[in-house]
């Protein structure tokens, strides 16, 4: 099975300062289709995880243009160009590469300074 | 505006069984895989099961294999998750999520404000 780390598992940031998730996987992520199937998500506290980043590095529907993805391959990264007080949460990244499962990171808590 | 609701948590004794439903809306229920998702109290995040648009196909992580069943109802627009024998270990939030994709889902886009399941004598 694939495996997922992240790095920092915690990070703690000045509001209006930049923060970077990195997430690495076990095997490659790029399928034969082409496409790259990472992911990334925001737990807020007391909330369900909401999808920010699909692919590697398209926005979902609403999510501010502040968050961005990158990386290929097991190498991934988020970056928050300039965190808001809105971004805590719990940050997880996700593969579907190897169906039927989804292997979620163990996550990055991300708080304000 | 897509909404998810899940019910049916609570706390039941190691061996019990327990069903959740999750109540959907504003969207084409029978278009869409679904999925559950659970959570560990203060543990992070862990796929449970798929469903295909028809319930023609259903898929398990390995650790609820032979325990728990998915099973839809598209003329309800709900999802169910049978659970039985349950263990201390199926302790946690259990989320209904939409999935995305092709032939086979590849993420999730909405998920519902889960229930809660917790597992103990």
């Amino acid at each position: 099975d694939i495996v997922m780390t992240q790095t920092p598992l915690s990070l703690s940031v000045t509001p209006g300062q930049p923060a970077s998730i990195s997430c690495k996987s076990s095997q490659s992520l790029l399928h034969s289709d082409g496409k790259t199937y990472l992911y990334w998500y925001l737990q807020k506290p007391g909330q369900p995880p909401q999808l920010l980043i699909y692919e590697v590095s398209n926005r979902f529907s609403g999510v501010p243009d502040r968050f961005s993805g990158s990386g290929s391959g097991t190498d991934f990264t988020l970056k928050i160009s300039r965190v808001e007080a809105e971004d805590v949460g719990v940050y997880y990244c996700m593969q579907s590469i190897q169906l039927p499962l989804f292997t979620f990171g163990p996550g990055t808590k991300v708080d304000i300074k | 505006e897509v909404q998810l609701v899940e019910s049916g948590g609570g706390l039941v004794q190691p061996g019990g069984s327990l069903r959740l439903s999750c109540a959907a809306s504003g969207f084409t229920f029978s278009s869409y895989w679904m999925s559950w998702v659970r959570q560990a109290p203060g543990k992070g995040l862990e796929w449970v099961a798929n469903i295909k648009q028809d319930g023609s196909e259903k898929y398990y992580v390995d650790s609820v294999k032979g325990r728990f069943t998915i099973s839809r109802d598209n003329a309800k627009n709900s999802l169910y998750l049978q659970m039985n024998s349950l263990r201390a270990e199926d302790t946690a939030v259990y989320y209904c999520a939409r999935g995305v994709g092709g032939s086979y889902p590849r993420y999730f886009d909405y998920w519902g404000q889960g229930t809660l399941v917790t597992v103990s004598s």
